[in-house]
């Protein structure tokens, strides 16, 4: 079972435009959320996480919301720029559990266009 | 802090072959992390150490896999008798204990003729 979903596989957005991915979990152990980057060839690159004790967190463009109650949280992207063009994830872990090993969605390949 | 690495960045073999990939983790970060990838799908955890220990392993790690992390700083990953399904890209991550944030290597592209 898919513990934690992003359920579009894709997304195109104008340059200079709001980028929102969203993703959707299902075990409430989850209080560490994480948003990684890939390109093609290349690992996962941190971008940016929220602790399940907050609802918003901020880091220049990228700003990640979390709604416990509905189990959700979003990635935005403003402004977005073609060099954001890449396989987004989204990631928890369970901190209460020994290594806080995560858990992946299966991507969203965001398309920028100039 | 130069990042993790992993060697080799690809890998062709043919079935029934063994391999074995290396990662060597940030510097001061004592947790390593093996996760695997395959097409379409994120990635999912295979295995974890605590310095020199495996402290859990997912059921994906079947007996045919196994990963040591010998002095506590690189860690290698076997496959024996490597199988078609093993085609896939396998991460290494790593992260200090107590932090949350877990940075991953480049990957080795496994391809299983």
């Amino acid at each position: 079972d898919q513990q934690v979903k992003q359920n579009s596989p894709s997304l195109s957005v104008q340059e200079g435009r709001i980028s929102i991915l969203n993703c959707d979990y299902t075990n409430s152990m989850f209080d560490y959320f994480l948003w990684y980057k890939k390109y093609p060839a290349e690992g996962p690159t941190f971008l940016i996480s929220i602790s399940s004790i907050k609802d918003k967190n901020e880091d220049g463009r990228f700003t990640v919301f979390l709604n416990k109650s509905a189990k959700h949280l979003s990635l935005h992207i403003v402004p977005s720029q073609p060099g954001d063009s890449a396989v987004y994830f989204c990631a928890a872990s369970d901190r209460s559990g020994a290594g806080n090993m995560l858990t992946f969605g299966g991507g969203t390949r965001l398309m920028v266009k100039p | 802090d130069t990042g993790v690495s992993q060697n080799p960045r690809h890998k062709i073999t043919k079935r029934g072959q063994n391999v074995t990939f290396r990662c060597d983790p940030i510097s001061e970060h004592n947790r390593l992390y093996w996760y695997r990838q395959t097409l379409g799908q994120g990635p999912e955890f295979l295995t974890y150490f605590q310095n020199e220990a495996q402290l859990e392993k997912s059921r994906l790690l079947s007996d045919r896999f196994s990963a040591e992390r010998p002095k506590g700083s690189f860690s290698t990953l076997e496959i024996q008798r490597t199988e078609q399904g093993d085609s896939a890209m396998y991460l290494c991550a790593s992260s200090r204990t107590g932090a949350d944030t877990q940075y991953f290597g480049p990957g080795t592209r496994l391809t299983v003729l």
